[in-house]
């Protein structure tokens, strides 16, 4: 089966931490999204990546495409960042083209 | 705003009945996705069109679900004899597709289905 895994589901931090969210995946993929959903269902589209890293603003995200993991990285975390963070993948060689997803990891950041 | 959109935002129906919901892509976009999400779950794949033609259904597509995208462009979702299981957020996406490569996915804001 194949399936997309997030660790952790749930993570609480205080501002101006460094946050950490991962996601494991089974076979090989396409391409990966990073996607935030804020509370009332709105998905915005962080990233998509097929190789090594990409950076915008305070968030990086990264991929090792040999291990079939990647991270999302959010530097000086703010209060306005707390939202689910969701990692989908885009599987190659054929099947369904739409994605796969995880189940999210709900982030809180404190002031 | 030329986002996609999604309506209507929120649909209550009571079980048995049939609903239809809209999804207006980007304009310049031929890919179009429809995903649902129940509470507490990551979204699931549903169908998929490129231009007018569907080209994929999951499994969960039951044969009450139907969807449309007769012109290319807007799509529709339709779920007849509906059921209480059938509640859940309903995503559309969409994106642009240019032979070996697919560019980012770009959602709508969801239409929120309950059935009583």
């Amino acid at each position: 089966k194949n399936e997309v895994e997030q660790s952790p589901q749930n993570l609480t931090a205080q501002e101006g931490e460094f946050i950490t969210i991962n996601c494991s995946y089974s076979v090989g993929i396409s391409a990966l999204h990073w996607l935030q959903q804020h509370p009332g269902g709105g998905i915005v589209s962080l990233f998509m990546l097929s190789s090594g890293k990409k950076k915008h603003g305070r968030l990086i995200a990264t991929i090792n495409i040999q291990e079939k993991h990647s991270s999302l990285h959010i530097t000086a975390s703010h209060p306005r960042d707390s939202a689910v963070y969701i990692c989908a993948v885009m599987y190659s060689g054929g099947g369904a083209d739409g994605l796969t997803f995880g189940k999210g990891t709900h982030l809180i950041i404190q002031p | 705003d030329t986002g996609v959109s999604q309506n209507p935002r929120h649909k209550i129906t009571k079980r048995g009945q049939n609903v239809t919901f809209r999804c207006d892509p980007i304009s310049e976009h031929n890919r179009l996705y429809w995903y649902r999400q129940t509470l507490g779950q990551g979204p699931e794949f549903l169908t998929y069109f490129q231009n007018e033609a569907q080209l994929e259904k999951s499994r969960l597509l039951s044969d009450r679900f139907s969807a449309e995208r007769p012109k290319g462009s807007f799509s529709t979702l339709e779920i007849q004899r509906t059921e209480q299981g059938d509640s859940a957020m309903y995503l559309c996406a969409s994106s642009r597709y240019r032979g070996s490569s697919t560019d980012t996915q770009y959602f709508g804001p969801g239409t929120r289905l309950t059935v009583l």
